[in-house]
């Protein structure tokens, strides 16, 4: 089992849409989430950290369920410019060290 | 505002020559990474430094190595290119809150 699973899309919207990803985690011990955003051919960028209550970012909403061990991401009123590849990310540690560990992305596509 | 760099954004290399890719942040962070990224493998580790001289493997080390001699700058060495070592290469820099923050890549292409 991948220690971070998504849903790799594309998710194809119209502008104005509400949309929303899923990504669930394997490690239970894991402790920090994350989004990054990807366009493409450019580098990863941090949208957002997830926190355990929650969190708002202006159209963005992260979730996180402990429980269940999932994270989401929603989207709304969703512009062209959100289009791009949204990366899960969780923390592990390795050998004592903390490192990142990327999910594959999911594609979302925000059409005219 | 933050800045990692990159030595080159593509190369062109042959097999069995040596390649060097070079990474250089300015936050003064204590860790850096190497990355590489592949169509539905998302972002692989290769190394991470937390400390000047000081390297630790990630999840695919093999057929790389890295340095680090100064602070801001941390390298990639391929000591004979393959290539199955064809890809995008990602490096990026942290202080301890996590958060990372990617130079723009390298996409390499070993003939």
């Amino acid at each position: 089992r991948k220690e971070v699973e998504q849903d790799p899309g594309p998710f194809n919207v119209p502008e104005g849409a509400t949309v929303a990803f899923n990504c669930t985690y394997s490690n239970s011990a894991s402790q920090s989430f994350f989004w990054y955003r990807q366009d493409c051919r450019k580098e990863p960028k941090l949208l957002m950290s997830v926190y355990s209550s929650g969190n708002e970012d202006g159209r963005f909403t992260a979730q996180l369920n402990r429980a269940s061990q999932y994270i989401s991401l929603l989207i709304r009123d969703s512009k062209l410019s959100d289009s791009a590849t949204y990366l899960c990310v969780v923390n592990a540690l390795n050998t004592g060290f903390q490192k990142l560990v990327f999910g594959t992305g999911t594609r979302l596509l925000v059409s005219p | 505002d933050v800045k990692v760099t990159q030595s080159s954004r593509y190369l062109v290399k042959r097999t069995g020559e040596k390649v060097f890719l070079e990474c250089v942040q300015d936050m003064d962070h204590e860790n850096m990474f190497w990355y590489r990224q592949d169509p539905g493998l998302g972002l692989r580790l290769i190394y991470f430094s937390y400390d000047v001289k000081m390297k630790e493997k990630g999840d695919i080390p093999e057929g790389y190595s890295v340095s680090r001699e100064k602070k801001e700058r941390f390298s990639l060495i391929l000591e004979s290119a393959s290539t199955n070592q064809t890809s995008m290469y990602l490096c990026a820099s942290s202080s301890n809150d996590l958060t990372q923050y990617f130079g723009p890549g390298t996409r390499l292409l070993v003939l």
